[in-house]
Parts: C-alpha cells; sequence; structure tokens
C-alpha cells in the first residue's frame, strides 16, 4: 500500500522565520510528488516534481525532491503570516493516473 | 479560483440517510476524481472518472458510488450514512495525464448525526 508520511505534524514560528516541512514516501510507482496549501477547504497547488535534484521556486517557497532516498522537503523563507495553513504532500503513481495519495499535513501557524 | 465548483458546500444527514454531492469540472478538464478528507487528516482517494467511466477505487465501501456526466461534470452518491462519513468531500478535476493540473474544488462539508 502507498504511504506518505510528513513531519513535523504542526509547526508554530515567528514571522520572518526560515520553515523546512518534511515528506517521506513509499509508492509502488512513482510519477510525481505534488505539495499542495490548504488554507480552509481547497488545497491549492504549489509544485510538482518529477526528478530528483532539481529544485523548484515560488517566491518564498522552493521545493526539491530525492527520488532515491525517497523525501522531498519544502522550504518557506521569510515567512508571513498569510503562509499559515496546512500544507499536503501527496504522490501520483502512473502516468495518465492522477489518483493521489496524501500525507496528514503538517500545520504551519505564522505567529507576528 | 479553481474553476471547479461543488455543491452543497455544507449538509446535515442522519444516520442511515443517502447523499449526493455535485461537482462541476473545471474547463478543458475530462477527469474528475474524488476524496474525503476527514477532519486533521490528508485526502483520501474515494474513486476517478474518467470519460464517464469508473477508473479506479479508494477503499471505500459499495455504498460509496458516483457518476460523471458527458459534460465532465460529477456526482458522488453515499448510501446509508454513517457517523464516521462525516467529512470533507473534495472534488479534483484534471486533464488526463497531466497532474500538475488537478484543480480541487471548495469542497462539500457532509456531518451525519
Amino acid at each position: 500500500e502507498d504511504k506518505v508520511v510528513q513531519s513535523p505534524l504542526s509547526l508554530v514560528v515567528h514571522e520572518g522565520d526560515t520553515v523546512t516541512l518534511n515528506c517521506s514516501y513509499e509508492v509502488t510507482n512513482f510519477r510525481s510528488l505534488l505539495w499542495y496549501k490548504q488554507e480552509k477547504k481547497a488545497p491549492t497547488f504549489l509544485f510538482m516534481l518529477t526528478s530528483s535534484g532539481i529544485e523548484k521556486k515560488s517566491g518564498r517557497l522552493s521545493s526539491i525532491l530525492d527520488k532515491k532516498e525517497l523525501f522531498s522537503i519544502l522550504n518557506i523563507t521569510a515567512t508571513q503570516t498569510g503562509d499559515s495553513a496546512v500544507y499536503l504532500c501527496a504522490v501520483e503513481p502512473n502516468f495518465g493516473n492522477e489518483k493521489l495519495t496524501f500525507g496528514t499535513g503538517t500545520r504551519l501557524t505564522i505567529i507576528p | 479560483e479553481t474553476g471547479v465548483t461543488q455543491s452543497p458546500t455544507h449538509l446535515i444527514k442522519t444516520r442511515g440517510q443517502q447523499v449526493t454531492l455535485r461537482c462541476s469540472s473545471q474547463s478543458g478538464h475530462n477527469t474528475v476524481s474524488w476524496y474525503q478528507q476527514a477532519l486533521g487528516q490528508g485526502p483520501q482517494f474515494i474513486f476517478q472518472y474518467y470519460r464517464e467511466e469508473e477508473n479506479g477505487r479508494g477503499n471505500f465501501p459499495p455504498r460509496f458510488s458516483g457518476l460523471q456526466f458527458p459534460n465532465y461534470s460529477s456526482e458522488l452518491n453515499v448510501n446509508a450514512l454513517e457517523l464516521d462519513d462525516s467529512a470533507l468531500y473534495l472534488c479534483a478535476s484534471s486533464l488526463w495525464g497531466f497532474g500538475n493540473t488537478i484543480y480541487f474544488g471548495e469542497g462539500s462539508w457532509l456531518t451525519v448525526v
């Protein structure tokens, strides 16, 4: 059975801090790993990673995948209160088969 | 906003009743997946529809069923509701073969009492 584990489960930091969120996975077939931000209801897409060692960046957020060690990290620098959310990691198994397996998520709280 | 719309946004049902949740996919998307997200958990895959046919199912009993229509919109039906069915039900639409096009709707909060 496919498995995705995220750590930490929750994190509280001060505005301006840098945070690193972790995601490890065990899947039978791997196509991609996706990161989502969930503030209230709908998870919103952040990154899709398919290749090891290639960092994806979007503003203060960045992510990288290690397919040998089966994990990914999501970094957020200079955190802001608007970054407070649950961050979800998911793996997509096969080409054209977007049946995502999610982790439990990391609840990030930014204190002003 | 993602262009994926779900209805209703909230509903309360009694144990044993039946519920239908609806999802309109984003324009151009041909695949709809449904997920159940219990409080404090990540979304769990229920099933996926592609070209009006079920294309894979997660670990959910047969009382969870669905449909996809020619316009790619979809319904999730749950019969004989149980208290543990209380959750946020998320619909995700995508274009088959392109994982980075998976967009989620705002979800339907179901409470079973």
